[in-house]
């Protein structure tokens, strides 16, 4: 199916632990990203990605890692989850400069 | 820095009452500018875009928004609401890097 696709939806996971989580799309969009939201904060930017092999970090990106080497796989990993990392995390992509993003539906991670 | 404004958190509107929620941004070019919406437990949806032209752009859904470049706001309006309207509403800026900076939202409640 066309579109874009986070998984897990759901994951509980414990604090340290290495988990990731993953995205992608069948657009071949040039941009993705990883967003955060929490309540009272809205989105927040974690890491985005221009293309393949081009990653720069968002507003928060302390304790997590990216890599792109496909155009269609954004993966978003947490080396080592911490508490304060609980939230949703929503995964982005859109083609050229001045377009519109499209969304994931999101995964709801909670570390214990 | 770029940033987007929305000063309210939580609005409530009658059905069949007007709705207009604010927007501020802050960016120094000519933005790209958006408003998304988002329902309980799903990704965000696009409402209405704008880029350049036509000032008052029309959406999905009966939503529409006026860029006022004078007062750095694009705040978003709807006629008479339903009670399906109901849902949390972010505005977004476009910034020539790539990516989206998000407003933290505000929630829409309906009463009937």
């Amino acid at each position: 199916d066309a579109g874009i696709t986070q998984s897990p939806r759901y994951k509980i996971t414990e604090t340290g632990r290495q988990v990731t989580l993953m995205c992608h799309q069948t657009w071949s969009h040039s941009y993705m990203f990883w967003y955060r939201q929490d309540l009272g904060h809205g989105l927040r930017l974690i890491y985005y990605s221009a293309a393949a092999d081009i990653t720069d970090k968002g507003e928060v990106p302390d304790g997590y890692v990216v890599s792109r080497s496909k155009t269609e796989n954004f993966p978003l990993t947490l080396e080592s989850a911490t508490r304060s990392q609980t939230s949703v995390y929503f995964c982005a992509s859109k083609g050229r400069e001045g377009t519109e993003a499209f969304f994931g539906q999101g995964t709801r991670l909670t570390v214990v | 820095a770029q940033s987007v404004t929305q000063p309210d958190i939580h609005i409530t509107v009658s059905e069949g009452a007007s709705l207009e929620l604010r927007c501020n941004y802050s960016y120094g070019a000519t933005p790209y500018l958006f408003w998304y919406v988002q329902s309980p437990g799903q990704g965000l949806q696009l409402l209405l875009k704008y880029f350049s032209g036509d000032t008052l752009v029309q959406g999905i859904k009966g939503f529409e928004a006026e860029f006022k470049r004078s007062q750095s706001s694009f705040n978003l309006r709807k006629p008479s609401v339903h009670w399906s309207d109901a849902a949390e509403y972010f505005c977004a800026v476009g910034t020539r890097q790539g990516n989206l900076i998000f407003g933290k939202g505000t929630k829409l409640s309906v009463k009937p």
